[in-house]
């Protein structure tokens, strides 16, 4: 099956610092990628798509100053948490589109807890 | 947007037992998958259905487009299967999943 990999898998920083989450297709190329959050025992909430070669698409409300998403090839999203704060913390999962058959495959998610 | 409804919210079922999961969606979809999120968050793909009946192993899903509902069934339950379901579902294809909010599975020996 499709592989895709996040790194790294928890980080703890401090409050201001910015943190770089990256978001691998394995052994498929991807023009798309999602980057998704969730909340403890809450579903998962799209936050941006990720186009290889062009902007992100940010869902209402999610700052895209803050999070800022570089899909740089077809196989390498990037997020980044900017100047981050404690209400930032949570867990960010990225996924990919397998295709055909269109089929999305998660990465194993990355838990960040900013201090 | 679309909705999607996943019942029961949470089940608790003894070792062996078996059960089914539904999921509602509000509008017809071009997409639609089951995931099982382990304890340390891993989505794990059980089945990309958007329509008919799939089998893999313990575990089988139906999706009736025409309805607009997707069934998941556990059979033999065992610890392991513990963690939460999530349905999720695409409209258009090629466009992010919408997810339900889940069922919470608990297997107890």
């Amino acid at each position: 099956g499709a592989v895709v990999s996040q790194h790294p898998s928890w980080v703890i920083c401090k409050s201001g610092t910015s943190v770089k989450i990256e978001c691998r297709s394995l052994d498929f190329q991807a023009t798309t990628m999602f980057w998704y959050r969730q909340f403890p025992k809450q579903s998962l909430m799209l936050m941006a798509t990720s186009n290889e070669g062009s902007k992100a698409t940010y869902e209402q409300g999610v700052e895209k100053d803050k999070f800022l998403i570089n899909h740089a090839s077809l196989t390498l999203s990037t997020l980044t948490v900017t100047s981050a704060h404690p209400e930032d913390s949570s867990f960010y999962i990225c996924s990919a589109i397998l295709t055909p058959p269109n089929e999305q495959f998660f990465g194993p998610g990355t838990r960040l807890t900013v201090l | 947007g679309i909705q999607v409804e996943q019942s029961p919210p949470d089940l608790i079922l003894q070792e062996g037992a078996n059960s089914t999961l539904r999921c509602n969606f509000s509008d017809s979809v071009n997409n639609l998958q089951w995931f099982h999120q382990n304890p340390w968050g891993q989505l794990i793909n059980l089945f990309y259905i958007p329509s008919g009946t799939k089998q893999n192993g313990r575990l089988s899903a139906t999706t009736v487009a025409t309805e607009r509902y997707s069934l998941l069934y556990i059979s033999s339950s065992q610890t392991t299967d513990s963690g939460v379901y999530f349905c999720a579902v695409d409209p258009t294809g090629n466009t992010p999943l919408v997810f339900g909010k889940g069922t919470r599975l608990s297997v107890i020996a």
